[in-house]
C-alpha cells in the first residue's frame, strides 16, 4: 500500500525565521515524484515545489527548499525567511507511476508576527 | 482559460437526497480525479478517470457514483446522502502518462448532509 505520513499535525514559526516540515512515505517504486501542496484559508490548493526521485539534487523555489533523502523515503520542506503569507495547511504528496496521487494528513503552520 | 470549476460551492442536504456535483475542465487533461479531504485526515481519493469511458474506484468510493463521457467533464454523484459523507470535496485534473505533472484542483465543495 502507498502511504504518506506527516507526523506534525501543527507548527509554528517566527515571522522571518526558517521551519521544516517533516514527511515520510512508502513506496516499492524506484521512480516517482513527490510534491508539497499549500491549502490557505481560501480553501485553494496551491503547489508549492515538486521533486523528481532520479534526481539527487533537491529542488529549489525560492524561499522554499526540500529535503530528499530517498533510501529513507523523507521528504521535507523548508521554509526560510518565514512571512504571514505562508500560513496554511501544507499536504505532502506522493506520485508513483500511473495516474493516482497519494497525500498526506496536513501539516498547519501558523506565523507568529 | 477556466481551469478546474467545480459547482456548486456550498451544498446542504437531508440524508437520503441525491446530488451530483459538477466537475468541469478546459485543459484537455486525461486525468481527473474527486478527493474528499476531512480534519486529520488529509486528502482521499474517491473515484479518478484515466480518459472518457475509464473510471475506477479509489481508497473511499461507497456511496459515490461516476462517470466520464466526455474529456471535459467527470460529475460526483452522491446516491443517497448520509451524515458520514459531510465533507470539502474537491476536484483535481492533470495531464496523464507524465507523472511529473501537478495536480491542478477546483475551489472546492463544502458540503453538509444533516
Amino acid at each position: 500500500a502507498q502511504t504518506v505520513t506527516q507526523s506534525q499535525p501543527e507548527m509554528s514559526v517566527q515571522e522571518a525565521e526558517t521551519v521544516t516540515l517533516s514527511c515520510t512515505y512508502d513506496t516499492s517504486e524506484s521512480d516517482y515524484y513527490l510534491f508539497w501542496y499549500k491549502q490557505p484559508p481560501s480553501r485553494q490548493m496551491i503547489l508549492v515545489i515538486r521533486q523528481e526521485a532520479y534526481k539527487q539534487q533537491n529542488a529549489t523555489e525560492n524561499r522554499f527548499s526540500v529535503n530528499f533523502q530517498k533510501a529513507a523515503k523523507s521528504f521535507s520542506l523548508k521554509i526560510s525567511d518565514s512571512q504571514l503569507g505562508d500560513a496554511a495547511m501544507y499536504f505532502c504528496a506522493y506520485r508513483p507511476t500511473g495516474n493516482q496521487f497519494y497525500f498526506g494528513t496536513g501539516t498547519s503552520l501558523t506565523v507568529i508576527p | 482559460n477556466a481551469g478546474v470549476t467545480q459547482t456548486p460551492k456550498f451544498q446542504v442536504l437531508k440524508t437520503g437526497q441525491s446530488m451530483t456535483l459538477q466537475c468541469a475542465q478546459d485543459m484537455n487533461h486525461e486525468y481527473m480525479s474527486w478527493y474528499r479531504q476531512d480534519p486529520g485526515m488529509g486528502l482521499r481519493l474517491i473515484h479518478y478517470s484515466v480518459g472518457a469511458g475509464i473510471t475506477d474506484q479509489g481508497e473511499v468510493p461507497n456511496g459515490y457514483n461516476v462517470s466520464r463521457s466526455t474529456t471535459e467533464d467527470f460529475p460526483l454523484r452522491l446516491l443517497s446522502a448520509a451524515p458520514s459523507q459531510t465533507s470539502v470535496y474537491f476536484c483535481a485534473s492533470s495531464w496523464g502518462g507524465d507523472y511529473n505533472e501537478k495536480l491542478f484542483f477546483g475551489s472546492g465543495t463544502q458540503l453538509s448532509v444533516l
